[in-house]
Order: structure tokens, then C-alpha cells, then sequence
């Protein structure tokens, strides 16, 4: 079965961090571009951050720069989201996404199930 | 960043009914439109990318269409799976934008 699938969701304190981890399972994900999204309570979906299949380019939503790092261990298939000092409004379901192309990006082809973060004291 | 505008924000319809979302963004994006469905609990779901080529395994009634700036998403005869919320999102420049997303709900 083809899937992607989202871990290291949890509780964490305002300031603190977390990484995120998204592994792909039937598929192979070194050849795609990949993205982070989100989704908070009540709210829609927010794009996040984005990175070509070899890592070689980075692109981040205004809300997340300098704070989270998106980044890929191809050999594993998997792509992590490192999270720094964290926020009660990034409280959310973070979802990963494959795009369909390597290099320029062009749509979220696939996506994984979502994990939960909680920024709370 | 370019802003998406959805309408309506929600709207409740009969199976059978034809249903027609817009997404409008605030600057051309030439055909950089695609549409997504998500369900509660579920991972979104491609249906449309390049404003109106179907995604693989996405029933027909589903279609896009627009340019420019202003684009349709229609639900040629709604079924009784298609009740979810529906974003549109461009993807021309960075960053990314959805738009706010249109619940459609059942009558």
C-alpha cells in the first residue's frame, strides 16, 4: 500500500522542540520534492515548507522561518521537520506531502495520515 | 503572497445536485491551480492540478476549470462520499496559499 506516514506528534511546552518524522512505505519518496502542511484546530490548510528531492533547495511559509527545518534522509526515505521554539498557535496536524515533480514544484501529489502537536503548558 | 478567496465558505446540497466552488487569487497564477478534498481525520485528497487535469483515480464528475485569476471546481452530480470541505491552492510562487475552503454539507 502506498503511504506516507507522520510521527513524533506530541505534547510539547511553549519554546520547546520537537522533530517530526515522515516515512514512506510501497512508494519512494528520493525522487520527489516534498512538503510540510498544516492544519490547526477549526482552521484550513497551511502550507509550510518545501525541498527538492536531493535537498539541494529550501523554500518556508513567513510563519515558520527560522524556526522549523525541513530535511530529507533520502536512504531512509524519510523526511523530518525539525520545530524550534515552539508556539501555542502552532498547535496543529501536520501533515506530509509528496509532489509529483523533483526540482520545481507543482502539486501535492500525496499525502500522509497527520500527526498531532500540541504547544501547551 | 498571493491571498485565494474561496466561495461559498460552506453550502449544503442533495445527492444528485450539481455543485460549483470559486477560488479567486488576489494576482494571475496562470494555470497554477489545484483543488483538494479533506475529511475529518483523513489525509487530503488531490483532485484537480493545472485548474483542470484530473487527478489519477478521481471520479468524472469532478472537473476544473478558469485562468487568470478566477477558477471553478464542479461536482457534476454530488454522491454521498463527496460531502468533505474542498480547498483550492496555488501553486505558482512561494509561498504555497490555500484558500479558506468550502464545507459542503448535506440537505
Amino acid at each position: 500500500q502506498v503511504q506516507l506516514v507522520e510521527s513524533g506528534g506530541g505534547v510539547v511546552q511553549p519554546g520547546g522542540s520537537l522533530r517530526l518524522s515522515c516515512a514512506a512505505s510501497g512508494i519512494t519518496i528520493s525522487n520527489n520534492a516534498m512538503h510540510w502542511v498544516r492544519q490547526a484546530p477549526g482552521k484550513g490548510l497551511e502550507w509550510l515548507a518545501f525541498i527538492r528531492y536531493d535537498g539541494s533547495n529550501e523554500n518556508y511559509a513567513d510563519s515558520v522561518q527560522g524556526r522549523f527545518t525541513i530535511s530529507r534522509d533520502n536512504s531512509k526515505d524519510t523526511l523530518y521537520l525539525q520545530m524550534r521554539s515552539l508556539r501555542p498557535e502552532d498547535t496543529a496536524v501536520y501533515y506530509c506531502a509528496k509532489d509529483l515533480a523533483r526540482i520545481y514544484p507543482e502539486y501535492l501529489q500525496t499525502w500522509g495520515q497527520g500527526t498531532l502537536v500540541t504547544v501547551s503548558s | 503572497d498571493i491571498q485565494m478567496a474561496q466561495s461559498p465558505s460552506s453550502l449544503s446540497a442533495s445527492v444528485g445536485d450539481r455543485v460549483t466552488i470559486t477560488c479567486r487569487a488576489s494576482q494571475i497564477i496562470n494555470n497554477y491551480l489545484n483543488w483538494y478534498q479533506h475529511k475529518p481525520g483523513k489525509a487530503p485528497k488531490l483532485l484537480i492540478y493545472a485548474t483542470s487535469s484530473l487527478h489519477g483515480g478521481v471520479p468524472s464528475r469532478f472537473s476544473g476549470s478558469g485562468s487568470g485569476t478566477d477558477f471553478t471546481l464542479t461536482i457534476s452530480s454530488l454522491q454521498p462520499e463527496d460531502f468533505a470541505t474542498y480547498y483550492c491552492q496555488q501553486s505558482y510562487t512561494f509561498p504555497w496559499t490555500f484558500g479558506p475552503g468550502t464545507k459542503v454539507e448535506i440537505k
